[in-house]
């Protein structure tokens, strides 16, 4: 059975960083693209990065771009998302997935909720 | 960037019933491949998003068939042929074309 379980949440200042991690189990993890996806409260879906299954590939929405970071650990089926330079705007629950354009299954995990205030 | 526009936003359905949510997007969504990757995604309340529709019209494992999607290029319908008290909750379509990978505002589908 597939399991996605992230971590590392919690409430930061605008400007400070923190670092999420999902721990992946279940299937051959260095097979897949991984994905963070995040709400914000009360708010729809929105698509923040991807990393392509040996990590050599990365995509990221714009407003994250250069504050963010996407990386993984192949050997510990861990994916992760370093935020750096916060804002009140990143405030959300975020969601790792297992996102596919095809008849592969999705999996997401339950979520980790950051919240950016002063 | 693509931009996924649904509607309606809010969808009263009386148990039994048909209901029908509309999603444009901006731009194709057909690939150089002929594909068009746009999915649907349930979202119960205080649940994770789950995929129902991947690439316009095939259901995912596990979703009954009163779900169906259908369109092309730009426009793209998801069905529900009977509404159930479990269908409650908000729908998103999602197109995974090209990057940003982009979702529609959303659907809140209740019983009236």
């Amino acid at each position: 059975e597939v399991h996605l379980v992230e971590s590392g949440g919690g409430l930061v200042q605008p400007g400070e960083s923190l670092r999420l991690s999902c721990t992946a189990s279940g299937f051959t993890y260095s097979n897949y693209w991984m994905s963070w996806v995040r709400q914000a409260p009360g708010k729809g879906l929105e698509w923040v990065a991807s990393i392509k299954g040996e990590g050599s590939e990365k995509h990221y929405i714009d407003s994250v771009k250069g504050r963010f970071t996407i990386s993984r650990d192949n050997a510990k089926n861990s994916l992760f998302l370093q935020m750096d330079s916060l804002r009140a705007e990143d405030t959300a629950v975020y969601f790792c997935a297992r996102l596919s354009r095809s008849a592969t299954e999705n999996y997401w995990g339950q979520g980790a909720l950051v919240a950016v205030s002063s | 960037d693509v931009v996924m526009t649904q509607s309606p936003l809010s969808l009263p359905v009386t148990l039994g019933q048909p209901a029908s949510i509309s999603c444009r997007s901006s731009q194709s969504l057909v690939q150089s491949d002929g594909n068009s990757y746009l999915n649907w995604f349930q979202q119960r309340p205080g649940q994770s998003p789950r995929r129902l529709i991947y690439k316009v019209s095939n259901r995912d494992s596990g979703v009954p068939d009163r779900f169906s999607g259908s369109g092309s290029g730009t426009d793209f319908t998801l069905k529900i042929s009977r509404v159930e008290a479990e269908d409650v909750g908000i729908y998103y379509c999602e197109q995974e074309t090209q990057w940003p990978l982009t979702f529609g505002q959303g659907t809140k589908l209740e019983i009236k």
